[in-house]
């Protein structure tokens, strides 16, 4: 079945440890994005890529960092320099096709806790 | 300031009413407003898309309303059933974000039997 993949579902991290979430989609979509879940708070986009070997700050992207080295991949490393990291992380994608409805595509998620 | 925003509050309802929910933004230009469902602990799933031109859109059990004068979007559920009980998000691309889905918090909806 097409779908987004993220790994791992749950994770803990030490203060100062960097850790990276993968995101895998086989639904050949170009666009993927970032985002940030918080109680309380809408999504915040952290970094999108519209195509391979490019992609683009979002509106929190300070202590993150990604690539986009093949097509139904893109990993988010969470550095030690985000100063609260602990939330849900979702990954998505879209169809940039002109007929598409601008639909997202989220993976299930990834919960990022810092001990 | 630029804002979207849905009731924080959590709307509880008896099964077979209508549920719904509003979601108001300031200072921006709509090109589209979607809906989103999340479960919890799961990746939000995609429901409907209204454009700036048009005032209602339909499916099924659920309905959508966007009225650019007050800047508003409601999303209606008829015959609500225990299973549509889940956070409803609504997010909307602005002609001047870039491209970019901004997103309101999110309103828990609890159907009761």
């Amino acid at each position: 079945d097409g779908g987004i993949t993220q790994s791992p579902k749950y994770l803990f991290r030490k203060e100062g440890q960097n850790v990276t979430l993968s995101c895998e989609q086989n639904l050949n979509h170009d666009a993927m994005y970032w985002y940030r879940q918080d109680p309380g708070q809408g999504l915040r986009l952290i970094y999108y890529s519209q195509i391979v070997n490019d992609f683009q700050k979002g509106d929190i992207a300070e202590g993150y960092s990604v690539s986009r080295e093949k097509k139904e991949s893109f990993p988010l490393t969470v550095t030690s320099a985000q100063k609260n990291p602990t939330a849900f992380y979702l990954c998505a994608s879209k169809d940039r096709g002109t007929a598409n409805t601008g639909e997202l595509f989220f993976g299930e998620g990834s919960r990022l806790t810092v001990l | 300031s630029q804002k979207i925003e849905q009731n924080s509050e959590a709307l509880n309802i008896q099964e077979g009413k209508t549920a719904t929910l509003t979601c108001n933004y300031t200072n921006y230009s709509p090109a589209y407003l979607q809906w989103y469902r999340q479960d919890p602990g799961r990746g939000p799933v995609f429901l409907l898309l209204i454009r700036e031109n048009e005032k209602e859109k339909r499916k099924e059990r659920l309905k959508v309303t966007f009225d650019t004068t007050l800047k508003q979007s409601l999303f209606h559920i008829t015959a609500s059933q225990p299973a549509d009980s889940a956070t409803y998000l609504c997010a909307l691309r602005g002609y001047n974000q870039g491209g970019k889905l901004i997103f309101g918090q999110g309103t828990e909806l609890s159907v009761k039997p």
